[in-house]
């Protein structure tokens, strides 16, 4: 994999539904790997950044799990709300740029009441 | 509140005429960054800063200009050699400088931009 390719490219769930989506990243040179909530009309907010293979971060009913070695992240959302509706981004910083982030496309979470 | 602001919200370009893109941030963060969004694509790094006075290239910068003369402010000049400036455009700021990955960036509400 030579970009960050996230999927589904969209998603509709009901509400209290669960779901997930995947971020492949190339595993070479990796330093970190960043998801962001995106919010229509706001700016996109952080929610995760993960180093290690193996992490595992959770803030709230979100989720998140780390495999460096094979180049994928997957975010988890348990019992869906309206409210989590969203563009998700997943980035990573790897190869020559410690800092710069490369972006996936995001996946479009709409969760319907 | 600390945050970063971007102005304006929405911008007209003519053809031929340069614009410029506000960006200020008052978390005293050293890192800043600019990104351009396209319908079904990710973002993408235009340039970025990591201290007053420095900046790099990132992926697209042709026909873009910035500069940093104030650690809170990056403006982004968007120049009539941009072919397609139609797009919208976001700021953001990090701690630390650019050598430190595990820092999550922090964004502005963006600007849209649009050819008259």
């Amino acid at each position: 994999i030579l970009n960050v390719e996230q999927s589904p490219q969209s998603l509709h769930v009901q509400e209290g539904d669960s779901t997930n989506f995947t971020c492949s990243f190339p595993s070479s040179n990796f330093y970190a790997l960043h998801w962001y909530r995106w919010e229509t009309a706001k700016s996109p907010e952080a929610l995760f950044v993960m180093t290690l293979n193996g992490d595992e971060k959770k803030k709230g009913r979100i989720s998140a799990t780390l495999n460096t070695k094979e180049g994928y992240s997957y975010l988890y959302i348990k019992g869906s709300q309206p409210e989590d509706s969203a563009t998700y981004l997943c980035s990573r910083a790897g190869g020559t740029s410690y800092g710069k982030l490369t972006f996936g496309q995001g996946t479009i979470l709409t969760v319907h009441p | 509140d600390g945050g970063i602001t971007q102005s304006p919200k929405y911008l007209f370009r003519k053809e031929g005429q340069n614009v410029t893109l506000s960006c200020e941030q008052n978390l005293n963060h050293d890192a800043m960054y600019w990104y351009r969004q396209d319908p079904g694509q990710g973002l993408r790094l235009i340039y970025y800063s990591q201290i007053v006075n420095d900046f790099q290239k990132g992926d697209i910068a042709e026909g873009y200009s910035v500069s940093r003369e104030k650690k809170e402010s990056f403006p982004l000049t968007v120049t009539s050699a941009q072919k397609n400036p139609t797009a919208f455009y976001l700021c953001a700021s990090k701690q630390g400088s650019d050598f430190i990955s595990n820092q999550p960036q922090h964004f502005g509400d963006g600007t849209r931009l649009s050819i008259l």
